[in-house]
C-alpha cells in the first residue's frame, strides 16, 4: 500500500510569493488532516477535510492560507502571499477511521 | 486551554540505559493517546496508542506507556535503549479527530 505522499518536499520562494504544496492520501482515506511545524515549536494542526468538505479549519492562520481537496482525492494547500513567519515544515496525514494517522514526509518550506 | 504538555526538550542516554519521557495532557473527558517517533530523516511514524482497557500499553521498538486518568498523564518508557532510538517522540491526544501534538523531546542514545 503506498503511503501518504507530499510534493515538494523543500520549497525556497521569497517573501510575497505564492507556494503551493500538495498531498496525495492513501486511497479510500476519507479524512484528510494538514499540520504544520514552525522551527523548535510543537506540531499544529491546521485543518481537517472529511473527503472535499472542510471538517475543521480552525488552525489555519489567517486568509492567506487556502485548502482545497478536489474531488475527496489529493489536497492542495497554497499560501499566497508568503510571509516569512510561513516557514516550516508541513505535514499532511490521512486515516481511515482517525485510530492511525498515517503522516507523509513533509514538505520543507522557507521563505526568505 | 486544552494542551499536551512534554517535561523534557532534550534528554541524551548512554545505549542500555532506561528511557523514560513524560507526557501530561489538560483534555476533559474522553481521549485517545498516542506516542509518535520520527527518526532522523524519516516521516512520523505511530509507535503506540491508547484508547481504552489495559493502561500499560505496548508498542513497537519495545516501547511501552503507562496511561494514568488521575494524573493525566501518558508517560513512554523502554528499559534499555539502542542507538537507533535516536530520534524525536511526540506525545498526542485525539478527543475528536483532531491530534494535538506535544512539543516534542528529543531523545539521543551515544553508542
Amino acid at each position: 500500500e503506498a503511503g501518504v505522499t507530499q510534493f515538494p518536499s523543500h520549497s525556497v520562494i521569497e517573501k510575497g510569493q505564492t507556494v503551493t504544496l500538495r498531498c496525495d492520501p492513501i486511497s479510500g482515506h476519507d479524512n484528510l488532516y494538514w499540520y504544520r511545524r514552525v522551527m523548535g515549536k510543537e506540531i499544529k494542526f491546521l485543518l481537517h477535510f472529511v473527503k472535499e468538505s472542510k471538517q475543521d479549519e480552525s488552525g489555519m492562520p489567517n486568509n492567506r492560507f487556502l485548502a482545497e481537496r478536489t474531488g475527496g482525492t489529493y489536497s492542495t494547500l497554497k499560501v499566497q502571499p508568503a510571509e516569512l513567519e510561513d516557514s516550516g515544515v508541513y505535514f499532511c496525514a490521512s486515516t481511515r477511521t482517525g485510530e492511525k494517522l498515517f503522516f507523509g514526509s513533509g514538505t520543507q518550506l522557507s521563505v526568505l | 486551554a486544552q494542551s499536551v504538555s512534554q517535561h523534557n526538550h532534550h534528554v541524551i542516554l548512554s545505549e542500555a540505559a532506561s528511557l523514560e519521557l513524560g507526557c501530561n495532557y489538560s483534555y476533559g473527558g474522553t481521549v485517545n493517546l498516542f506516542w509518535y517517533v520520527q527518526y532522523p530523516g524519516q516521516h512520523l511514524q505511530l509507535l503506540l496508542k491508547y484508547f481504552s482497557g489495559d493502561p500499560l500499553v505496548k508498542g513497537i521498538k519495545g516501547f511501552e506507556a503507562e496511561f494514568i486518568k488521575s494524573k493525566f498523564s501518558f508517560n513512554l518508557r523502554k528499559p534499555s535503549v539502542q542507538w537507533s532510538d535516536t530520534a524525536e517522540y511526540f506525545c498526542a491526544v485525539m478527543p475528536y479527530y483532531k491530534l494535538s501534538f506535544g512539543a516534542g523531546t528529543t531523545v539521543t542514545v551515544r553508542a
